[in-house]
């Protein structure tokens, strides 16, 4: 029972740096999603993949890109890291897009330090 | 904009203990709302989810009511155990331009033995 696998599961990172967060789900779901949580602001949305081939911004997407590689996989990139993305990342899926009435599922989340 | 609110932020209770979470949020335009758990180090697994045609729903000890026309939810556990000791998170999911689901920032709950 995999559900959703997201690696790496710690990685500190220098200013300036990049780096790719991945993600798979093996429960056939179309839609995937990245999210960060921060202390006292709850989890905030960044970016998420209605079905395989779309993706669109959620609240908070500066500083980040995406790619739905194909319906298993969506992964997260930091292409010039900063403090300020120093988080806590889940990635999540569901059946179908939120509101849709489905339950998400999210992985383990991965601890990203930025110094 | 849509805002979701948990209170208490912390909640320390006795074994056995019946308790309820609050969940409000100030749109009643929602789709539906779910609550999850997290614990420590983890990620979030969902506990209910209630559709915004639905007052309420039930998994064993917890029951989770709906009530939209008043910006509200609440999350009830009966018999509190040692186990439940967590992170309750509310979310409601909309639809406004785009899909969105807007978390509350959890209420902490520590059951003590």
């Amino acid at each position: 029972n995999a559900g959703v696998t997201q690696t790496p599961k710690f990685q500190v990172l220098k200013t300036g740096q990049s780096m790719t967060l991945q993600c798979a789900q093996d429960m056939n779901h179309n839609s995937m999603y990245w999210y960060r949580q921060d202390p006292g602001m709850g989890l905030r949305l960044i970016y998420y993949s209605a079905s395989e081939g779309t993706t669109d911004k959620g609240e908070v997407p500066n500083g980040y890109n995406v790619s739905r590689l194909n319906k298993r996989e969506f992964s997260l990139r930091l292409e010039s890291a900063a403090p300020s993305q120093t988080s806590v990342y889940f990635c999540a899926s569901s059946v179908n897009p939120q509101g849709a009435g489905n339950t998400i599922y999210f992985g383990e989340g991965s601890w990203l330090t930025v110094v | 904009k849509q805002e979701v609110t948990q209170i208490p932020a912390a909640l320390s209770v006795p074994e056995g203990e019946n308790l309820v979470l609050n969940c409000s949020f100030t749109d009643s335009a929602i789709y539906n709302l779910q609550w999850f758990r997290q614990d420590p180090g983890k990620g979030l697994t969902s506990l209910l989810l209630i559709q915004s045609s639905q007052r309420e729903q039930t998994s064993g000890r917890l029951n989770a009511s709906l009530d939209k026309s008043s910006g509200r939810s609440t999350l009830y556990i009966a018999a509190s155990q040692p186990g439940d000791s967590a992170t309750y998170l509310c979310a409601v999911f909309l639809y406004t331009g785009g899909f969105k689901t807007i978390f509350g920032a959890g209420t902490r709950l520590f059951v003590k033995a």
